[in-house]
């Protein structure tokens, strides 16, 4: 289950499972969202992107959706493997970020992927 | 996707100190660069936005005289954290703007400052 305190909210979930993580986002006009996979001691990969007129989009063993009714994002990882555990952040780019792109990072999710 | 390159990967230094970070992309020039700090088990804080051939724009509470940026070529942005304290210590990751919203980060770099 998940966990919230002083340390990044963990999620464990055994191999071959479904995950999903959830990230509340700040800004109600932000118009762009990105899931980042981070592995120890890396920079964060891109997983999959969505913008604000989609709710849902899919990529490979990976789904985002979109509420902005309640501005909250997920990310389902399917069949979930042993190579998916890393810390999982949320990001958005608020509306006017124009050409800067200025990303604002969630708080972040680790993801323990048991055996 | 777009490559982006940081070195170094890890670096130790004593208090005092000056320290350089590059942050290159290969195969695309990128008129905008990003450096983030990371403390463990925290998410990415921006600290400044790069241009190239300009003044870097830094977020609140960032001293722009203590990590100096500078972006000289479309490829290139260099971070120099001066007179490093322990305090400075953390994970400092850069990413590039393709010109697309879709950026990309380097592997980022560990400062241990002793």
């Amino acid at each position: 289950g998940e966990s919230v305190g002083l340390h990044l909210p963990t999620l464990s979930v055994q191999e071959g499972d479904n995950s999903i993580i959830n990230c509340a986002y700040s800004n109600s006009a932000s118009d762009y969202f990105i899931w980042y996979k981070q592995e120890s001691g890396k920079g964060p990969q891109f997983i999959i992107d969505i913008r604000s007129n989609m709710d849902k989009r899919q990529g490979q063993r990976v789904t985002v959706l979109l509420n902005k009714t309640v501005k909250h994002l997920s990310l389902q990882i399917a069949a979930t493997q042993p190579g998916d555990s890393a810390v999982y952040f949320c990001a958005e780019i608020p509306s006017g970020g124009g050409a800067t792109n200025k990303l604002i990072f969630g708080t972040g999710t680790l993801l323990a992927v048991q055996p | 996707g777009a490559v982006v390159s940081q070195h170094p990967s890890r670096v130790i230094c004593k208090s005092g100190t000056s320290v350089k970070i590059e942050c290159r992309s290969l195969d695309f020039q990128a008129t905008t660069m990003f450096w983030y700090r990371q403390f463990p088990k925290q998410s990415l804080m921006l600290m400044a936005t790069s241009n190239e051939g300009s003044k870097a724009t830094y977020e609140q509470g960032v001293e722009k005289d203590k990590f100096l940026i500078n972006h000289a070529s479309l490829t290139l942005s260099t971070l120099t954290v001066t007179s490093a304290h322990p305090e400075d210590s953390s994970f400092y990751i850069c990413s590039a703007n393709t010109g697309r919203e879709k950026l990309f980060f380097g592997s980022g770099t560990q400062l241990s400052v002793l």
